[in-house]
């Protein structure tokens, strides 16, 4: 079954303090992982597309980097608007539709 | 260019009753999704159109739910009738290639009381 399971659930980091969220996943046949940020009362932000293992792609303070059983997202130098809950989806095997993880909520203190 | 939009934002209704949410995808894309979130879950996909044809509904609850999409732009999803589980917050999601990321509305939240 196709599944995606993010880690840890919440994150509490001081301005500065670098860190990565997790998203492993089992799916046959990977056809693309998906990065998006959520903030509070309002729909997926999408961040990154990943397609293949070793991929990576940067956007000012995160890097989404994709290996073949898992995602990282790494964020340097934090600031506190990058505060949000951040979210790994994978297509599933028919391609049409996102299968979400639960999240990541990352809190960025001053 | 105007995102995916989403109406009503919010929306309060007695168990048994009918809601009708819409969604205007972003112009030009073909593909649109339904998905919802029950709360402390993780967003759950409904269902898929490609233009106005249903492509997979596998995730839809039950006959319940009926989504529509007119002419291969907005599409509605009507709930009927309401229980108190379908509460949660209704996403609604385009892309121009199936295999594309998906741009998603700020939703509707549903309270069925």
């Amino acid at each position: 079954e196709d599944q995606v399971t993010q880690s840890p659930e919440a994150l509490r980091l001081q301005e500065g303090e670098s860190s990565s969220l997790n998203c492993s996943y089992t799916v046959s046949g990977l056809r693309g992982l998906f990065w998006y940020r959520q903030d509070p009362g309002k729909g997926p932000e999408f961040l990154f597309t990943l397609y293949s293992a070793g991929e990576e792609k940067e956007k000012e303070r995160l890097k989404a980097t994709l290996t073949k059983k898992e995602s990282f997202l790494h964020i340097t130098a934090p600031k506190p608007e990058d505060s949000a809950t951040y979210l790994c989806a994978v297509h599933n095997q028919a391609g049409t539709a996102l299968i979400f993880g639960k999240g990541t909520t990352l809190s960025v203190s001053s | 260019e105007a995102g995916v939009t989403q109406f009503p934002s919010h929306s309060v209704i007695e168990k048994g009753q009918t809601v009708t949410l819409r969604c205007d995808p972003i112009s030009g894309h073909d593909n649109l999704y339904w998905y919802r979130r029950v709360m402390g879950k993780e967003i759950k996909f409904l269902l898929h159109f490609v233009k106005e044809s249903k492509q997979d509904e596998s995730g839809m609850p039950n006959n319940r739910f009926l989504a529509e999409r007119t002419g291969g732009t907005y599409s509605t999803l009507k709930v009927q009738p309401a229980e108190l589980e379908d509460s949660g917050v209704y996403f609604c999601a385009s892309s121009q290639n199936r295999v594309d990321e998906q741009y998603f509305g700020p939703g509707t939240r549903l309270t069925v009381t």
